[in-house]
């Protein structure tokens, strides 16, 4: 039901925009969120958007550098990453909100960033 | 440091009963959300709302909620069960959610 693509291996200071495609469920109704895990770490809330796009929040990590959005006509959630560092490698996860938002019950199978110099 | 505290793991034969604890001052009044995931795959719901199972769910798994202490319960432990499993609430304002730092079940 969540798709991700986009990831890649990068270079430090590099940009990099994930996608994720959903189906299965009414998109526009609820809000979307990205969640990470670094090799061999627990799971790490990212950012998250709510069901218009009206609303966004981001972690402390990567506030100023990330940027979410969504495009409810194509089903459709992105992760615009600028300014890469070598902490941001990790693999990232696609996943839904409930309602109220802040809880999540689907997960897509993510997508991995490495970040090198 | 993590708002939610879970133990970093945690053993037990199969066949026998598994229990995970999530503390945290925040879930005396918010709910917990419970996440497996095992190696190289996403992470998938099995408990929400302290204690719901959503379908396709086994009924072995399981959540009861104490005080500021949510365990989630897994009776009759299969080999398949070994994961890590990841308990998920919000932030004290309700704005943004908080993961406990995960534990990993190992089925001797």
């Amino acid at each position: 039901q969540l798709v991700e693509s986009g990831g890649v291996m990068i270079q430090t200071g590099g940009s990099l925009r994930l996608s994720c495609a959903a189906s299965g469920f009414t998109f526009d109704d609820y809000a979307m969120h990205w969640v990470r895990q670094a090799p061999g770490k627990g799971l790490e809330w990212v950012s998250l958007i709510t069901w218009d796009g009206g609303h966004t929040f981001y972690a402390d990590s990567v506030k100023g550098r990330f940027t979410i959005s969504r495009d409810n006509s194509r089903n459709s959630l992105y992760l615009q990453m600028n300014s890469l560092r070598a902490e941001d490698t990790a693999f990232y996860y696609c996943a839904k909100g409930t309602l109220p938002y802040y809880y999540i019950d689907v997960w897509g199978r993510g997508t991995p960033v490495s970040v090198s110099s | 440091s993590y708002e939610l505290t879970q133990p970093p793991s945690v053993s037990v034969s199969p066949g026998q009963t598994a229990r995970i604890t999530c503390s945290g001052d925040v879930l005396a009044n918010r709910y917990v959300y419970w996440h497996q995931q095992k190696p190289g795959q996403g992470p998938v719901l099995v408990v929400y709302k302290d204690r719901e199972r959503p379908s396709g769910i086994p009924q072995r798994f399981s959540g009861s909620k104490s005080g500021t202490t949510v365990t989630l319960t897994i009776s009759g432990v299969q080999a398949e069960d070994e994961a890590g499993y990841y308990c998920q609430s919000t932030d004290s304002s309700g704005t943004y959610p908080l993961f406990g730092g995960g534990t990993k079940l190992t089925v001797l």
